[in-house]
């Protein structure tokens, strides 16, 4: 089946520093890649939507400038946690949409970012 | 807005018993509902779905139906087995070209041997 993979799978930051997370689709291409955030006990929180090559679209109430999204590439989207601070700390997956869109969405298997 | 709740976990069976983990949503339209489950270690993996009232999806030993009259889609299991043991997520998408999921909290399921 089709993978994706995220890394690191986990990452510990000092407060103020950014923070940059992959999201890979290894065996197919992906038009679109989507950010989600989860909170311990709590749904995945949809923060992005990632098209390649454009901007990312943001749900309300998600900071585009504390949350860049970049999909430079049809295998790739990053996350980048800018000045993370320790409320940024949570779980952050990414799914992928391939290009022959059958409507199933494809996961990596997440990372735990904790900042100090 | 839209929304997915489902029953909190964790939920512990022994081996060979009788699995149900509930799930109501609240949206308007009609749309698809899904089961994701989660591995230890593992990404969210598409576990059955359902596109339309009375549907029924099924992979695995799993079942669950989509109930517009009820607003719910609960996962059924007649027999778990230790492999079993994950996290269920719930989810819905209203469709279209957005593909956006709202899930559920998820839910652990141990099972015991």
């Amino acid at each position: 089946g089709a993978v994706v993979s995220q890394h690191p799978s986990w990452v510990i930051c000092k407060s103020g520093t950014s923070v940059k997370i992959e999201c890979r689709s290894l065996d197919f291409q992906a038009t679109t890649m989507f950010w989600y955030r989860q909170f311990p006990k709590q749904s995945l929180m949809l923060m992005a939507t990632s098209n390649e090559g454009s901007k990312a679209t943001y749900e309300q109430g998600v900071e585009k400038d504390k949350f860049l999204i970049n999909h430079a590439s049809l295998t790739l989207s990053t996350l980048t946690v800018t000045s993370a601070h320790p409320e940024d700390s949570s779980f952050y997956i990414c799914s992928a949409l391939p290009a022959q869109n059958t409507g199933e969405l494809f996961f990596g298997e997440g990372s735990r970012l904790t900042v100090l | 807005g839209d929304s997915v709740t489902q029953m909190e976990g964790p939920v512990t069976l022994s081996e060979e018993a009788f699995l149900t983990i509930n799930c109501t949503y609240t949206a308007t339209g009609y749309p698809s509902l899904f089961w994701y489950v989660q591995y230890p270690g593992e990404g969210l993996q598409l576990l059955l779905k359902a596109t339309k009232a009375d549907d029924k999806g099924s992979n695995k030993g799993f079942e669950a139906t989509y109930r517009k009259e009820t607003t719910s889609f609960h996962l059924e299991k007649g027999s778990v087995q230790v492999s079993d043991s994950a996290v269920y997520f719930c989810a819905l998408n209203k469709g279209g070209a957005t593909n956006k999921l709202i899930f559920g909290t998820g839910t652990l399921l141990a099972v015991q041997p």
